[in-house]
Order: C-alpha cells, then sequence, then structure tokens
C-alpha cells in the first residue's frame, strides 16, 4: 500500500514554462515533505523540503506548497530549463523520521 | 567528500547464484539504508542501520536478502540465491542522524540483473 503517490509517471513540458509536480500521502502522521531529484545512472539527490508547520519554502526557481487538509503537495519548478529533465521522487517523513518515497515522476524539459 | 561508494555498478547473474552489493557510507554519517527502485513500486527501503546495528529490516523481501555492517564505513546486501525478480536498481544511502529528519545522501545505485 502506497502511503505516499505519484500518480502521474510522467510530465513534459517547454522550457521557459511552469513544471508542477504532484504528491498525495495518506498517512496524517507524516510531518515532513521532501523532494529528490534523480539524473539517469545516479542516486537521487535532495532537492527541497517543508515542514508541516509551513505551506510553502521556496528555494531560486523551486517552490514546494503544502495542503495538509487535503494531504497534497506540489513542485513547482519556474521557469523550467533543459537541465531539471529528470525523474523527481517525493518522500515524506514521520515521527521515526524514516521516509517514504513515492514511485517517481519523470520530468521532461522541451527546449 | 567522494560522497557515498557503491560496488558493483553493475551486476548481472545467473538465477540461483549469489550476489553481494557493497557500500561505503560518507565518513562521519552514522545511518546507512538500503533502498531497492523498481518500475513498479517506485524506492523501497529495505533495512537500515544505526551506529553499525540494523535498527527496521522489514523492508527485507524475503530470508533470502540479508544485510550486515561490520563497522562505520562498510556495508554488504546479499541475496542468496537471487531469482529473475529480484532485478533491479540498489541504492545505498547515509546520513547523520541528528534527532531530527535525515537528508539522505545516495550513492549511485548497483544495477542488477538476474538472468
Amino acid at each position: 500500500d502506497q502511503q505516499v503517490k505519484q500518480n502521474s509517471p510522467s510530465l513534459s513540458v517547454q522550457e521557459g514554462r511552469i513544471s508542477i509536480l504532484n504528491c498525495d500521502y495518506t498517512n496524517s502522521m507524516f510531518d515532513y515533505f521532501l523532494w529528490y531529484k534523480k539524473y539517469p545512472a545516479e542516486g537521487p539527490t535532495f532537492l527541497i523540503s517543508i515542514s508541516s508547520i509551513k505551506d510553502k519554502n521556496e528555494d531560486g526557481r523551486f517552490t514546494v506548497f503544502l495542503n495538509k487538509s487535503a494531504k497534497h503537495l506540489s513542485l513547482h519548478i519556474v521557469p523550467s530549463q533543459p537541465g531539471d529533465s529528470a525523474v523527481y521522487f517525493c518522500a515524506a517523513s514521520g515521527a521515526n523520521s524514516k521516509l517514504t518515497f513515492g514511485k517517481g515522476i519523470t520530468l521532461s524539459v522541451r527546449p | 567528500d567522494a560522497g557515498v561508494i557503491q560496488s558493483p555498478r553493475h551486476e548481472v547473474t545467473e538465477m540461483g547464484q549469489e550476489v553481494t552489493l557493497r557500500c561505503k557510507p560518507i565518513s562521519g554519517h552514522n545511518s546507512l539504508f538500503w533502498y531497492r527502485q523498481t518500475m513498479m513500486r517506485g524506492l523501497e527501503l529495505l533495512i537500515y542501520f544505526n551506529n553499525n546495528v540494523p535498527i527496521d529490516d522489514s523492508g527485507m523481501p524475503e530470508d533470502r536478502f540479508s544485510a550486515k555492517m561490520p563497522n562505520a564505513s562498510f556495508s554488504t546486501l546479499k541475496i542468496q540465491p537471487s531469482e529473475p525478480r529480484d532485478s533491479a536498481v540498489y541504492f545505498c544511502a547515509s546520513s547523520l542522524e541528528t534527532g531530527g529528519v535525515e537528508k539522505l545522501f545516495f550513492g549511485s545505485g548497483t544495477q542488477l540483473s538476474v538472468l
């Protein structure tokens, strides 16, 4: 049973436009959320995170929004660049601090 | 820092053979994690160690899987006997647990193919 769900397997956007990657979770005990980015033949790398006490966290072109009532978070990339093409994993953590990952979404940014 | 180092990068073996994956965590990190990535299930946590002690192995799929961490700088994940359904990318990750949420540092993974 997937506690962290990334229901869209892929997303394609034009360079310069906004990319919106969505993530849903089922466990209400999750209180910290992270996004990891993965290039082919490499391990995932940490991108951005948000605590459940916030509803938005911004870092340069990357912004994560959290809607606790809907158990939904999203990653916005503005503007999207070809170098952003990668697999993005949503992850969540609860009291035990273990990370639970989603299946990932493949983002393709077209030049 | 060299980061988390995994070996081998690729492993091709025949069903029934023993497979051993290796990991060297980042120096100073006290937590080590083994993950498996598949298309169907994404990134699954298999087992994690804290200060070389296995804390949670509930993700280990079967008794055919075992993991050890004999010291702070080395860990192995063994599959014996291997089966085709074990084919996946296996990642090792380490972190410095400071009481909060851990940001994991991943190795480049081992691509395992069991024929």
